[in-house]
């Protein structure tokens, strides 16, 4: 079945320390995104890629890095900039064309021990 | 920038009852897209509903329907029916067809519904 998988599904960062999350999709879409969820709040967006090898800064970007080495993959490292981690971590991907609806993957709990 | 709005943080109805969510937003464009995603208690995140501004009808989707107010900047989810599957957070998204800003989608705070037995 084509889909988006994130892992892991939890995840904990200690202080100082950077993470990475994963994210692949068979879908063959193009453009890919990630967001940030905190509790009470919508989705804010942290970054995107609409082609390989090319990303932009999302509203939040700060203490974030990305990369788009395939089209089936972008990975999301949390580093120690970042120093309100603690979140849930979606990703989505779409197919091209303007309006198209963004598909989303399961979420990724990431905790500070 | 855009902004999304919507007024009702939790709301409880009985089941097989209409309800309805609001949402308002805030934008300076003329043609976009707007989006109305459902989140369950596993959290994944479910596509409800979309409507292209530039169409005057209201797009529906089984039990689903939305109420599209252009000029008021409007866009409210009925939900006919209601199903106790239907408890879930659920957000209304805004999206640009222009080329210029991030091309991701702009969220509201969500609304918590809870159908009861």
């Amino acid at each position: 079945d084509g889909g988006i998988t994130q892992s892991p599904k939890y995840l904990f960062r200690k202080e100082g320390q950077n993470v990475t999350l994963s994210c692949e999709q068979n879908l063959n879409h193009d453009a890919m995104y990630w967001y940030r969820q905190d509790p009470g709040q919508g989705l804010r967006l942290i970054y995107y890629s609409q082609i390989v090898n090319d990303f932009q800064k999302g509203d939040i970007a700060e203490g974030y890095s990305v990369s788009r080495e395939k089209k089936e993959s972008f990975p999301l490292t949390v580093t120690s900039a970042q120093k309100n981690p603690t979140a849930f971590y979606l990703c989505a991907s779409r197919i091209t064309g303007v309006g198209q609806p963004q598909h989303f993957g399961d979420g990724t709990r990431l905790s500070i021990l | 920038a855009q902004t999304v709005t919507q007024s009702q943080p939790e709301m409880s109805v009985q089941e097989a009852e209409t309800v309805t969510l609001s949402c308002t937003y805030d934008t300076s464009e003329s043609n976009y897209y707007l989006f109305w995603y459902k989140q369950p208690p596993s959290r994944q995140m479910i596509l409800v509903i979309r409507q292209e501004a530039y169409k005057q009808q209201n797009a529906t989707e089984n039990r689903f329907s939305v109420n599209f107010q252009k000029a008021a900047k409007s866009f409210s989810l009925k939900i006919s029916d209601s199903q106790l599957g239907d408890t879930a957070m659920y957000f209304c998204a805004f999206k640009n067809s222009g080329g210029g800003g991030a091309d991701g989608l702009t969220f509201g705070k969500g609304t918590h519904l809870i159908i009861q037995p």
